[in-house]
């Protein structure tokens, strides 16, 4: 069935170090949305992607979304305490908008 | 915009009892989801509404799982006969549907935490 595989499952790194999470689709992507879960709470909207190869930014979050729509990535630049969370990557298969799947998600941890 | 709500926030019951919870989504929003997460995984697809109906619903979900939207607004999910296996953190969202069928950003509720006994 559907998987969405996220990579690294956690992450540690010093304030200030540059961030990265992979994920990847076993099947094509209508879109792709990114959220973050904070540690207790729900998992909060990022940003959709939709295009192949579409390239965004939001300040020092930029999100990338694969030329076959199978992959994407979320990079944060100088990273802060703040960005302690999970990122989980998500969207709905090309061929079923109705169904809708979470990646495993991507822990990061941000020490000061 | 008052949120996605949902109640109850936890619910603690012995092994072989049904169980109900509600969401309430953000009023103009026609699409509904439920979803079900457990400790270190992310949202598991259960179920998704468009207005009343229910369009698309997982395989992985036993026949003890029913979902309900009766009036397009309001959700309940129900889970009857519960096994351990069903402890979990049952999470809804909401989003307002597109024209073109595409996606809008998914609201989450707090979700309601289901401990099995």
């Amino acid at each position: 069935g559907q998987q969405v595989m996220q990579i690294p499952q956690y992450q540690h790194v010093q304030e200030g170090e540059d961030f990265t999470t992979y994920c990847n689709s076993s099947t094509t992507l209508s879109n792709i949305q990114w959220y973050k879960q904070r540690p207790g709470g729900h998992p909060v909207f990022l940003i959709q992607l939709v295009k192949s190869g579409e390239v965004k930014k939001q300040k020092r979050l930029t999100f990338q979304f694969g030329e076959a729509k199978k992959n994407s990535s979320l990079h944060i630049t100088a990273t802060q305490t703040t960005d302690v969370g999970t990122y989980f990557c998500a969207g709905p298969p090309s061929y079923n908008f109705n169904k809708f799947y979470f990646g495993s998600g991507t822990k990061l941890n941000v020490k000061p | 915009d008052t949120g996605v709500s949902q109640d109850p926030r936890h619910k603690i019951t012995k092994r072989g009892q049904n169980v109900t919870f509600r969401c309430d989504p953000i009023s103009e929003h026609n699409r509904l989801y439920w979803y079900r997460q457990t400790l270190g995984q992310g949202p598991e697809f259960l179920t998704y509404f468009q207005n009343e109906a229910q369009l698309e619903k997982s395989r992985l979900l036993s026949d003890r799982f029913s979902a309900e939207r009766p009036k397009g607004s309001f959700s309940t999910l129900e889970i009857q006969r519960t096994e351990q296996g069903d402890s979990a953190m049952y999470l809804c969202a909401s989003s307002l549907g597109r024209s073109d069928g595409g996606n809008q950003p998914q609201h989450f509720g707090d979700g309601t935490r289901l401990s099995i006994l």
